[in-house]
């Protein structure tokens, strides 16, 4: 089964509202990152966090990888309705080149 | 630059037919993917390809072959398609395994 796991699974905020999401392993991850895929479109890469403890910010966006690196989150700070969509975390697992993805948190941001 | 390319697009089949999925990119990269995504399940990863000439299994390979025709294409073949294999299918492609993923647009595949 998938090695990486993330929740929640939905979230459906109102516009302005914050939202997280966060993403959790079993093992230690050398790198993870993070996608968003918008309704009826493709992921698209977002960042990549690879050293313990490192934040990173995108505008509203706040990335975060665990001390342990073994879980990372990602804020989203006043929602607006083009963060409407799921958002995915990944990382390289079993060795290093097999891509595994979360199951994903699908956001629906209401006015 | 394309990226990344899929084909089809769209595709119905009936169940026991078979059917390939094309694959191709032009960003010279190493590694490529193949992904179904089904509701609430996330995108699951079916087979992939380290490198050109190198093909290894993923989460769900059953009822699925793959080849690394070169270092630019990766295909995927549905044997015998059933009905739980309709999804939505994603190619991915990296430079390695320390890069960022570019996907295709997709195809939906419904089985019927």
């Amino acid at each position: 089964g998938q090695q990486v796991m993330q929740i929640p699974q939905y979230q459906h905020v109102q516009e302005g509202e914050d939202f997280t999401t966060y993403c959790n392993s079993s093992t230690t991850l050398s790198n993870i990152q993070w996608y968003k895929q918008r309704p009826g479109g493709h992921p698209v890469f977002l960042i990549q966090l690879v050293k313990s403890g490192e934040v990173k910010k995108q505008k509203r966006l706040t990335f975060q990888f665990g001390e342990a690196k073994k879980n990372s989150s990602l804020h989203i700070t006043a929602t607006q309705t083009t963060d409407v969509g799921t958002y995915f975390c990944a990382a390289y697992t079993g060795g290093g080149n097999k891509l595994t993805f979360g199951t994903g948190t699908q956001l629906k941001v209401e006015l | 630059n394309a990226g990344v390319t899929q084909t089809p697009k769209f595709q119905v089949l009936k169940t026991g037919q078979s059917m390939t999925l094309q694959c191709a990119q032009d960003m010279n990269h190493n590694s490529m993917y193949w992904y179904r995504q089904d509701p609430g399940m996330g995108l699951r990863l079916i087979y992939y390809s380290a490198s050109e000439g190198t093909t290894d299994k993923g989460e769900v390979p059953n009822g699925y072959n793959v080849s690394r025709l070169n270092k630019r294409e990766f295909s995927l073949r549905l044997e015998s398609a059933a009905p739980s294999q309709t999804s939505v299918y994603f190619c991915a492609s990296t430079l390695d395994s320390f890069s960022e993923a570019f996907f295709g647009q997709g195809t939906r595949l419904t089985v019927v």
